[in-house]
C-alpha cells in the first residue's frame, strides 16, 4: 500500500462544474495535510493546508479532511481552464518531521 | 518578498562530474527541505535541515548525495560522480516553522550526457 494515494486521471469537466479530487493516506498519526497545484514543467504551488477534520475554504477552493477515514479531499468550484494542472495531495511523514509524502498526483482537465 | 531561490535553473553535466545545486530559502525561514522528481514520476522526499543540522536525510541515496545548510549563505545539494539516473527536477522547500506549509523554488533541471 502506498502511503499517499490519489487516482492519477486524468480528470476531465467543463469549465464552470465542480472537480473534486481525492485522496487517502496510510499513516494515522499524520496531522498536516497539504495540496499543490503542478503546472508541467513548474514548480508545485500552495493551494491549501488543513489540519482538522472538517472543510476548509478559500476562494473557490474547498479542502476536506477526515481522520478516521484517512482522507483529504480538494473541491475546486467553477472550474477555469486555467486550473487544468496536475494536483498533488502532501501529507506529512511519521513523527512529524517535516518530511512531506506526495502522492503521484491527479491531472486535472478543464474543458471550455 | 522574495520566494524560494534556486540556481542554477539548468544545469548539465557529464557523466562523472560534480553537480552543486543552490538553494536560499524565503527570507526568515529556517527550515530548508530538498525534492527529487524523476520524470513522470511524483515528487520524493530527500532530506531535511536547519541552519548547521542535517534534521531527516532518510530519503538521500546512501552514495555520492550530500546537502548542507550552513550558518551563512545557501543550503547545497551536492552529487558526486553522477550518473545518468540522477537527471531530474531537484526542488528546495522552506518554511517558517517544520509544521506549517512549505513553499517551493522553481527547481534546477539537472541533466547528465
Amino acid at each position: 500500500q502506498k502511503e499517499v494515494e490519489q487516482n492519477s486521471g486524468p480528470l476531465s469537466v467543463p469549465e464552470g462544474a465542480i472537480a473534486s479530487l481525492n485522496c487517502t493516506y496510510s499513516d494515522r498519526g499524520s496531522q498536516s495535510f497539504f495540496w499543490y497545484r503542478q503546472y508541467s514543467g513548474k514548480s508545485p504551488e500552495l493551494i491549501m493546508s488543513i489540519y482538522s477534520n472538517g472543510d476548509k475554504e478559500d476562494g473557490r477552493f474547498t479542502a476536506q479532511l477526515n481522520k478516521a477515514s484517512q482522507y483529504v479531499s480538494l473541491l475546486i468550484r467553477d472550474s477555469q481552464p486555467s486550473d487544468s494542472a496536475t494536483y498533488l495531495c502532501a501529507v506529512n511523514g511519521p513523527g512529524n518531521t517535516g518530511k512531506l509524502i506526495f502522492g503521484q498526483g491527479t491531472t486535472l482537465q478543464v474543458k471550455p | 518578498n522574495a520566494g524560494v531561490m534556486q540556481n542554477p535553473r539548468h544545469l548539465v553535466r557529464r557523466r562523472g562530474q560534480e553537480a552543486r545545486l543552490r538553494c536560499s530559502p524565503v527570507k526568515g525561514h529556517s527550515h530548508v527541505y530538498w525534492y527529487r522528481q524523476l520524470p513522470e514520476e511524483g515528487l520524493k522526499f530527500m532530506v531535511y535541515l536547519q541552519k548547521e543540522n542535517i534534521i531527516d536525510e532518510s530519503g538521500m541515496p546512501k552514495e555520492r548525495f550530500s546537502a548542507e545548510f550552513p550558518k551563512e549563505g545557501p543550503s547545497i545539494l551536492r552529487i558526486q560522480q553522477v550518473v545518468r539516473g540522477d537527471s531530474a527536477a531537484y526542488f528546495c522547500a522552506s518554511s517558517r516553522l517544520v509544521d506549517q506549509p512549505q513553499h517551493f523554488g522553481d527547481g534546477t533541471r539537472l541533466s547528465i550526457l
